[in-house]
């Protein structure tokens, strides 16, 4: 079965900290993702990572920011933590192959910045 | 970006019902389609690929109608445990685009 875990399921930050939400799957996946999701809003997609070393804006990277340095992990970072990024973050994974292949979750972390 | 459009609903149906639920979406080059389920504080999880013929997976059948840009899922028999948000999703090249999602609450 892929696994895909997250650092934390909580987590209490204060404004203007850094965070550092952690993301890592065991099934050798070429891709990552990393959503927020939000009542009403549904999934959005901050950045994602088709391979080491390589990330593409999704739909509301601002205030954020990523790395993959492994293939396994993927790190979402907040600069500088605001209150309207109190949210759920959830990261995905998923194969490359033919079409789009689904993804695969963590159980998400629960941010709350105070 | 292209979007994907569901009924909110919720839909309140008792045990044993059939139920429907609907999925529009806007990218006519879209070529993977999707049907996850999300429990309460829970993450999304895979309930089934949908394909162009149309497919089935013991309770549950899913529908491609790619002229009109429409899925569907249909729940037969419907359980208690199926209570959940069911989230429509579709490529949007690479990356996957996820409805906001249909609430559907089976009742004694």
């Amino acid at each position: 079965d892929v696994k895909v875990t997250q650092s934390s399921r909580y987590l209490v930050k204060r404004t203007g900290e850094k965070v550092f939400l952690e993301c890592v799957q065991d099934m050798d996946h070429e891709n990552m993702f990393w959503y927020r999701q939000d009542p009403g809003l549904g999934l959005r997609l901050i950045y994602f990572s088709y391979d080491v070393k390589m990330k593409e804006k999704g739909d509301i990277p601002e205030g954020y920011s990523v790395s993959r340095e492994k293939k396994e992990r993927f790190s979402l970072i907040l600069e500088s933590a605001s209150t309207n990024q109190t949210s759920m973050y959830l990261c995905a994974s998923s194969r490359t192959g033919q079409g789009v292949s689904e993804q695969y979750f963590g159980p998400g972390t629960r941010l709350t910045v105070t | 970006r292209k979007e994907v459009e569901q009924d909110p609903g919720p839909f309140n149906v008792p045990e044993g019902a059939t139920v429907a639920f609907n999925c529009t979406y806007s990218n006519s080059a879209s070529q993977s389609f999707f049907w996850y389920r999300q429990d309460c504080r829970k993450e999304p999880k895979l309930l089934m690929s949908v394909y162009s013929s149309g497919n089935e997976d013991g309770r549950f059948t899913a529908q491609l109608n790619r002229a009109s840009q429409y899925i569907s899922l249909l729940i037969r028999d419907s359980k208690l445990s199926d209570s959940a948000t069911y989230l429509c999703v579709v490529n949007f090249g690479y990356a996957l685009n996820f409805g906001k999602g249909t609430s559907l609450l089976v009742t004694p």
